[in-house]
């Protein structure tokens, strides 16, 4: 089975800063990790996703993610924070031999002016 | 917008009563997954059809089920709902079943039960 952990359930950071948004994952088998992000009143929307090859994966609105299996981690960064990021992110884990993503808890990010 | 569209955006009922979700899948997409989230439990699996077929079922509750229709959209049906039952449900779908492939989510239905 898999499972995520997402460190740190609220991240407050300055515009312009960088945002470091934490998440752990726990799998037998090979993993395919995503991060979504979910506005307000909205769906989730794919931000990016790791499934072979590279490590460093770059998504949208300037977020980046690395994969580092020997740390099991999939941490989300953004170097330079924008109101608009302001939003609840959710790492999510798909084994090779499974169907369902499995989510963490969330982490909301709240952009301070 | 995602592609994937669920009907109704809102909808409030008392306890008891059975209540119909509405999924329809981005063109093209054979695999319709729904998920609950509410502020105690997160982001909860239910269920996943590809192509019609019941594929993997998660936390979901004997009260509740799916179907996949031949023209791929999918019905969630609540009964006996409970106060515990309100949460924004959402419904995904996906182009192949699994792996590697992202799930493109709806705007998900809000349910209030009172």
């Amino acid at each position: 089975a898999q499972s995520v952990t997402q460190l740190g359930s609220h991240v407050s950071v300055s515009e312009g800063a960088l945002v470091l948004l934490r998440c752990n994952y726990s799998s037998s088998v090979p993993p395919y990790l995503f991060w979504y992000v979910q506005y307000p009143n909205q769906g989730l929307q794919l931000l990016l996703k790791y499934t072979t090859g590279a490590t460093l994966v770059k998504g949208i609105n300037g977020f980046e993610a690395e994969f580092k299996k020997s740390e099991t981690s999939f941490h989300l960064t953004k170097p330079s924070a924008h109101m608009s990021d302001a939003a609840e992110y959710f790492c999510a884990v798909r084994g090779s031999n499974d169907y369902k993503l499995s989510f963490g808890a969330g982490t909301t990010v709240t952009v301070r002016a | 917008d995602s592609g994937v569209t669920q009907t109704p955006k809102h909808l409030i009922t008392a306890t008891g009563q059975r209540v119909t979700l509405r999924c329809s899948p981005r063109s093209g997409d054979l695999s319709v997954y729904w998920y609950q989230q509410s502020l105690d439990q997160g982001l909860q699996f239910l269920i996943q059809y590809y192509n019609g077929e019941e594929r993997a079922k998660g936390n979901i509750l004997e009260r509740f089920s799916a179907q996949q229709f031949p023209d791929l959209h999918s019905e969630l049906n609540l009964s006996s709902l409970e106060l515990g039952d309100s949460a924004l449900y959402f419904c995904a779908s996906s182009a192949l079943n699994g792996g590697g492939t992202e799930a493109f989510f709806g705007q998900g239905t809000r349910l209030t039960v009172v």
